[in-house]
């Protein structure tokens, strides 16, 4: 599967748009890009998935650059139960999901 | 239950000693999955089911941990003679679809285990 890189963390201010950036360069075009989240103390949690197209649920929206190498998380309008740690995996055949260090993601009021 | 259940949700185990760590999986789902969460990274792979299939076991750190779903459904994970370094998170998720299918995981809340 391949690697991800995304920053070691991120503010944001509640009520504001977060941006999480995600690059995985050698992507290959069966594998699609995940996210989830962690809050402390807690099992992941799914929040959105994509194989080239934009994708928008009612957690987040999806952007894949065209190329397929980098991604961007957004949550539109952030509160304070969002700070977790967000992670961007690249999961192929098989979903197994290899998870990095991931973003750490601080909503401030 | 409506979502993944684990049991127990903490363990402490004595080195050497034999534990048992128990998922419930969501009804119906065919994948099974078991993750290590050490303290202050990101899950790491274990094993995979596919109904009662163990189909991937490339995670598994030694033979001292052994993975079963017999009946496709609950799936224990079993570590024989623990030592410290075991001691992490041991989380279970499950999703609807088999290998082929891309679908979301769904994570229990993990059980807690810590080696003396």
């Amino acid at each position: 599967d391949a690697k991800t890189t995304q920053p070691t963390s991120m503010d944001c201010a509640e009520g504001r748009a977060a941006n999480l950036p995600c690059n995985h360069s050698t992507i290959s075009g069966n594998e699609y890009v995940y996210w989830y989240r962690q809050i402390h103390s807690q099992g992941p949690q799914y929040i959105i998935h994509g194989l080239k197209n934009n994708e928008t649920n009612e957690m987040a929206s999806l952007i894949i650059t065209e190329d397929r190498k980098s991604s961007t998380l957004i949550l539109p309008h952030a509160t304070l139960r969002d700070t977790a740690v967000y992670y961007c995996i690249v999961s192929g055949y098989g979903n197994k999901l290899v998870f990095g260090a991931g973003t750490i993601l601080r909503v401030k009021s | 239950g409506a979502g993944v259940s684990q049991s127990p949700r903490y363990k402490v185990a004595k080195r050497g000693q034999d534990v048992a760590l128990r998922c419930d999986p969501i009804s119906g789902h065919v994948s099974l999955f078991w993750y290590q969460q050490a303290l202050g990274q990101g899950p790491e792979f274990l094993t995979y089911f596919q109904n009662e299939a163990q189909l991937d076991k490339s995670g598994l750190p030694s033979d001292r941990f052994f993975a079963e779903r017999p009946e496709g459904s609950v799936s224990t994970l079993k570590i024989q003679r623990t030592q410290q370094e075991d001691s992490a998170v041991y989380l279970c998720a499950s999703s609807l679809g088999g290998l082929a299918v891309h679908n979301e995981q769904f994570f229990g809340p993990g059980t807690r285990l810590t080696v003396l």
